[in-house]
């Protein structure tokens, strides 16, 4: 199984600073076919489902503010919120769809400093 | 608009059954493969099972293998999750999980809100 696993746990950003958010796992979820990096972020705010921002590690999902972006290859992964929002406090998640099982981060929190 | 709904969920003993449901809607059921993830109480998120659109393929997470059953019906729309045996450990809030490409190895465009399965006696 490909462990994810992300850090910090948890972090506290001023509004409109940089919150980054890294993401390792313990295999290359790299594609050899296609050169793409299998691997997504999700944001879950309390009692909601998870929402989908990025995929193939850096393709921004619809409708998503450009201040979220990802970056990264291989093993090593990056979330960036460039300038926080006070919507944007929630749990964020990154997730490799390059094998079965499916794995996810454990997760990490943002607030508000 | 794509709309994935569950139902099913509830209090069941250890060592009973459910059933989960997904009703689809907004896209063409039949070209996706679905998902089942699910999140314990306060904790993170963990992958349970996926069938292809064509549901001739089926995957599960070895903490529910030989236990739970996915399965779809693409006639109506749905997507299903039989739930066998049930343990303690398999209380959590379960989504059904749209992949957002025509193809298994694919991210999660769109989520259910999810249903709670509580396992207690």
């Amino acid at each position: 199984d490909i462990v994810m696993t992300q850090s910090p746990d948890s972090l506290a950003v001023s509004l409109g600073e940089r919150a980054t958010i890294t993401c390792k796992s313990s295999q290359s979820v790299l594609g050899g076919s296609n050169n793409k990096n299998y691997l997504a972020w999700y944001q879950q705010k309390p009692g909601q489902p998870p929402n989908l921002l990025i995929y193939w590690a850096s393709t921004r999902e619809s409708g998503v503010p450009d201040r979220f972006s990802g970056s990264g290859s291989g093993t090593d992964f990056t979330l960036t919120i460039s300038s926080l929002q006070a919507e944007d406090v929630a749990v964020y998640f990154c997730h490799q769809y390059y094998s079965i099982p499916r794995t996810f981060g454990q997760g990490t929190r943002v607030d508000i400093k | 608009e794509v709309q994935l709904l569950e139902s099913g969920g509830g209090l069941v003993q250890p060592g009973g059954s459910l059933r989960l449901s997904c009703a689809g809607s907004g896209f063409t059921f039949n070209s996706y493969a679905m998902s089942w993830v699910r999140q314990a109480p306060g904790k993170g998120l963990e992958w349970v099972s996926s069938i292809s659109g064509s549901d001739d393929s089926t995957y599960y997470a070895d903490s529910v293998k030989g236990r739970f059953t996915i399965s779809r019906d693409n006639s109506k729309n749905t997507l299903y999750l039989q739930m066998n045996s049930l343990r303690a450990e398999d209380t959590a809030v379960y989504f059904c999980a749209k992949l957002g490409c025509t193809g298994v190895y694919c991210w999660y465009d769109y989520w259910g809100q999810g249903t709670l399965v509580t396992v207690s006696s």
